[in-house]
């Protein structure tokens, strides 16, 4: 499976602080992405970051990419008790003819008030 | 919301019994992925599917099998159920079959096999 690692699994903080989690993938890539799940629902996408970015914003949120080093990371700044989801990577894996997303184990992510 | 809708939302079936699950894409999107998701897991890649044909595949058995409508409406069928396949499926849609654009979600079906 290339299916990547997500680290730490679990993390616990309280409101107000940041958040930071990490993802490793395993083959080069076209593009990475963190999507938010909560309560074993559906995935929202939250950021698309590609190979030849190393830096992206959105809001709250900050994704860097190391592509020698295959490794992401999520910063959320200011944590809500809201942002409580699985938080996972998912790398974008083509071949002729169709798209997959290759998504990692996640990291459950516990924002008390 | 994505716009994406999945039915229905739980399910339970005995072991050998089939399943199908179903999928609205979003408006204006003609590619559908069905993905499987173990408690604790990431989800997994099962199948893809582009104007109505299969164009790709995870590591899934034949029993895992699709269609897609033209409508663009997608099932997921699911014969000789066995307990591993007791998962979250979450059906995602896209605009272009090679896209590098972000997959948009449904709720999932969260099937059950006793």
């Amino acid at each position: 499976s290339q299916q990547g690692e997500e680290d730490p699994q679990a993390l616990s903080i309280q409101e107000g602080e940041n958040a930071t989690m990490n993802c490793s993938y395993k083959t080069s890539i076209n593009n990475l992405q963190w999507y938010r799940q909560n309560s074993g629902r559906g995935l929202v996408h939250l950021i698309l970051i590609r190979s030849n970015e190393r830096e992206k914003h959105s809001g709250r949120l900050r994704v860097t990419l190391d592509t020698s080093k295959k490794s992401s990371s999520l910063l959320i700044t200011a944590s809500r008790a809201a942002d409580t989801a699985s938080y996972f990577c998912a790398t974008d894996w083509m071949n002729t003819g169709f798209q997959k997303l290759v998504f990692g184990t996640g990291t459950r992510l516990l924002v008390s008030p | 919301e994505t716009g994406v809708t999945q039915s229905p939302t739980h399910l339970i079936k005995t072991r050998g019994q089939q399943v199908t699950l179903r999928c609205s894409s979003q408006s204006g999107h003609n590619t559908v992925s069905w993905y499987q998701q173990a408690l604790g897991q990431g989800p997994q890649f099962i199948f893809q599917y582009y104007r109505e044909e299969e164009n790709g595949r995870g590591n899934f058995p034949p029993r895992f099998s699709g269609l897609q409508f033209p409508n663009y409406s997608s099932e997921l069928n699911v014969n000789a159920l066995e307990l591993d396949d007791s998962a979250l499926y979450l059906c995602a849609s896209t605009t272009q079959r090679e896209s590098t654009n972000e997959q948009f979600f449904g709720p999932g079906t969260r099937l059950t096999v006793l």
